[in-house]
């Protein structure tokens, strides 16, 4: 079955430089989570859409922004990155009418330096 | 304070003992539970997945239990394998408009020893 997309898998960034993450969510899937998770950290949650609208707001940096498209994938723009930006960033998703189980996909590693 | 707290933080034990996991939360309302494995590195991987009105889950050697009145879950892991060396965070969800949203919980992290 068709699991969850993420692109890049890695990427190396310099300070004060930008990223852009993508996430295609399963087929039929509505809902898109956006996770961080910092070296020996749990995953805290940054952000959701659901059916293109921003449905829920965590711990979510004001450098950083996201968009659901109407493919329902989903891009996290990371502007004037910082050291502490270097985590893995994990995309989930989900559809609505169903168990509410959140799909999570293989993550990217951002690295700034 | 977090909505979901877990304990312990850290847990060692040897290969075939068994051992058990707990979360606490206070989220209300409260849709359903989920326990996590997490490899580091990896995405979490779903072990169960409980609502309001299930007490227990079992998945393989995993077992999760439910008191929604105490607002209590535990995780218990059977004949522990190296493999089991992992992660666990248990997950609430709760409902907010018009999705779920997930509170995950501080987790524990277990080392099975040889």
């Amino acid at each position: 079955a068709a699991g969850v997309i993420q692109s890049p898998r890695h990427l190396i960034k310099e300070k004060r430089e930008t990223a852009t993450l993508k996430c295609y969510p399963i087929p039929r899937h509505d809902t898109v989570y956006w996770y961080q998770q910092g070296p020996g950290q749990d995953p805290q949650f940054l952000i959701s859409f659901y059916e293109k609208m921003q449905s829920d707001k965590g711990s979510i940096p004001d450098r950083f922004s996201a968009q659901q498209f109407s493919d329902y994938h989903s891009e996290l723009n990371m502007s004037s990155l910082e050291l502490g930006d270097s985590a893995l960033y994990f995309c989930a998703s989900s559809h609505r009418t169903e168990t509410y189980e959140q799909y999570f996909g293989p993550g990217t590693r951002l690295t700034v330096t | 304070k977090n909505q979901v707290e877990q304990s312990p933080q850290s847990l060692i034990i040897l290969e075939g003992k068994n051992c058990t996991l707990q979360c606490n939360y206070t989220v209300s309302p409260f849709s359903n539970l989920r326990w996590y494995k997490q490899d580091t590195g990896r995405g979490p991987v779903s072990l169960t997945i409980m609502t309001f009105s299930e007490n227990t889950k079992s998945n393989g050697r995993y077992t999760a239990t439910l008191d929604a009145d105490t607002k209590q879950s535990s995780l218990h892991i059977t004949a522990s394998q190296l493999s089991d060396s992992a992660s666990y965070i248990c997950v609430v969800s709760a409902p907010t408009s018009g999705t779920y949203k997930y509170i995950f919980g501080t987790g524990t992290r277990l080392k099975v020893l040889a």
